[in-house]
């Protein structure tokens, strides 16, 4: 059984700062991915950055990087340089790296960029 | 872009009626998924198949009924619906990592919004 806690449930940030969203995991499998996707007011699901358990660097894409700690089961998304367009919700998930790949979300955090 | 589409968009039933969801995809992937997303839950997986009529039920899967009969069509059925019915459905497709670059990533369709009143 996998599960997905974040434990942020809204985060409010000054355009320009970073923002770090929180994301522990629990699972059995000795292989694993972690995804964050972000979803707009618009509704659509957007993947933002994948991490592999077996990866041995913290995955990046562009402002987006993935603070992953492998001991402690947390894989937090950091935002550099946050912009008003980062005002989303944002889900951290987890799949095994076997069978259907399955993903497993958790509740989500709201982010809003203040001006 | 994926190449997903998802059918209708939105939708207003009433509580007993059919109601089918369709998804459609336009670059072969084997994968193909259905959540559901509810305020404080998430995204939760329905049934997903792995292939032209292998489907099998994921984590909230009573209620609902799925087929796969063109790998580009994942279709999934509310044979009767009810009010908890009432939700945001996404469909979703991935390939299994290793095949293509990026494939170990699913990707979304545009969602469809169902109320069931």
């Amino acid at each position: 059984a996998q599960k997905i806690t974040q434990t942020q449930p809204g985060m409010f940030v000054q355009e320009k700062e970073a923002v770090t969203l929180d994301c522990t995991y629990d699972t059995s499998d000795p292989s694993y991915g972690l995804f964050w996707y972000k979803q707009p007011s618009s509704g659509e699901m957007i993947f933002l950055i994948y991490q592999g358990s077996y990866d041995q660097q913290n995955a990046t894409e562009g402002r987006y990087s993935l603070n992953f700690q492998k001991a402690r089961k947390s894989a937090n998304l950091v935002i550099s340089a946050s912009q008003l367009g980062d005002s989303a919700m944002y889900f951290c998930a987890i799949r095994g790296l076997q069978g259907a790949q399955k993903l497993v979300f958790g509740q989500g955090t709201r982010l809003t960029i203040n001006p | 872009d994926a190449g997903i589409t998802q059918s209708p968009r939105h939708k207003v039933t009433e509580t007993g009626t059919p109601v089918t969801l369709r998804c459609h995809q336009t670059e072969n992937h084997r994968y193909m998924y259905w959540y559901r997303q509810d305020p404080g839950h998430g995204l939760r997986l329905i049934h997903y198949s792995y292939g032209v009529k292998d489907t099998d039920k994921g984590e909230v899967s009573d209620g609902y009924s799925v087929s796969r009969s063109k790998t580009e069509d994942f279709l999934l059925t509310l044979e009767s619906a009810t009010s908890s019915q009432t939700s945001v459905y996404f469909c979703a497709i991935s390939e299994p990592a290793g095949h293509l670059k990026g494939t170990d990533t699913q990707y979304f369709g545009p969602g469809t919004r169902l109320t069931v009143l």
